[in-house]
């Protein structure tokens, strides 16, 4: 799997965008970007995948790079219930098969009233 | 929404005694998965399970470890002779394909004594 870098930690303000990047500059074409979020506690939640093309959701919206080696998630206005570790994860995934997930160290994002 | 379910929430055993940690995944879902997490520690890969058989497993899931899915809706842990070093936070998730994300159950606290 290809490996991810993120900074550790970010701050934004209550109602602000949350802009979160990720480098991944060893991605193979197969491989997808996901992200996951953990509040304090509580189990992983998914936010959202994308394989080239940009993706929006209810949550968030994925913007990837053309080279595809970064990609920034943005949650559009963020509120105090965003805060928590965001993990960006890159692996090969097909319908077939599972896949495990290498979840790193992550971004810890604070929103702030 | 649909959701996994854990139980127990917490469970506290003696060194060397076996348990079983049980989870109920989302019903249309074809794959399984565990995962724990250390105290201050990163989430860690434990087993995924497909068609009634263990697709992938990592480095933790020695012997001591084993899963199950009885009667097609629970999907269960079991450690054989509990250590100190297995106490954790063990989350249980299923996806409907290998593309998609998963979903997490919130957890069992497992304390070993």
């Amino acid at each position: 799997d290809a490996k991810t870098t993120q900074p550790t930690s970010m701050d934004c303000a209550e109602g602000r965008a949350a802009n979160l990047p990720c480098n991944h500059s060893t991605i193979s074409g197969n491989e997808y970007v996901y992200w996951y979020r953990q509040i304090h506690s509580q189990g992983p939640q998914y936010i959202i995948h994308g394989l080239k093309n940009n993706e929006t959701n209810e949550m968030a919206s994925l913007i990837i790079t053309e080279d595809r080696k970064s990609s920034t998630l943005i949650l559009p206005h963020a509120t105090l219930r965003d805060t928590a570790v965001y993990y960006c994860i890159v692996r090969v995934a097909n319908s077939n098969s599972g896949y495990a997930l290498n979840f790193g160290k992550g971004t810890s994002l604070l929103v702030t009233p | 929404e649909p959701e996994v379910t854990q139980t127990p929430s917490h469970q506290v055993t003696q060194m060397g005694q076996e348990v079983i940690l049980r989870c109920v995944p989302i019903s249309n879902h074809l794959y399984f998965y565990w995962y724990r997490q250390i105290l201050g520690q990163k989430v860690e890969f434990l087993v995924s399970f497909y068609n009634n058989e263990i697709s992938e497993k990592s480095e933790i899931f020695d012997d001591q470890f084993s899963v199950e899915r009885p009667d097609g809706s629970n999907f269960t842990l079991k450690i054989r002779s509990t250590k100190l070093e297995d106490s954790a936070m063990y989350f249980c998730a299923s996806s409907r394909q290998g593309i998609y994300g998963y979903t997490f159950g919130s957890g069992t606290r497992l304390t070993v004594v």
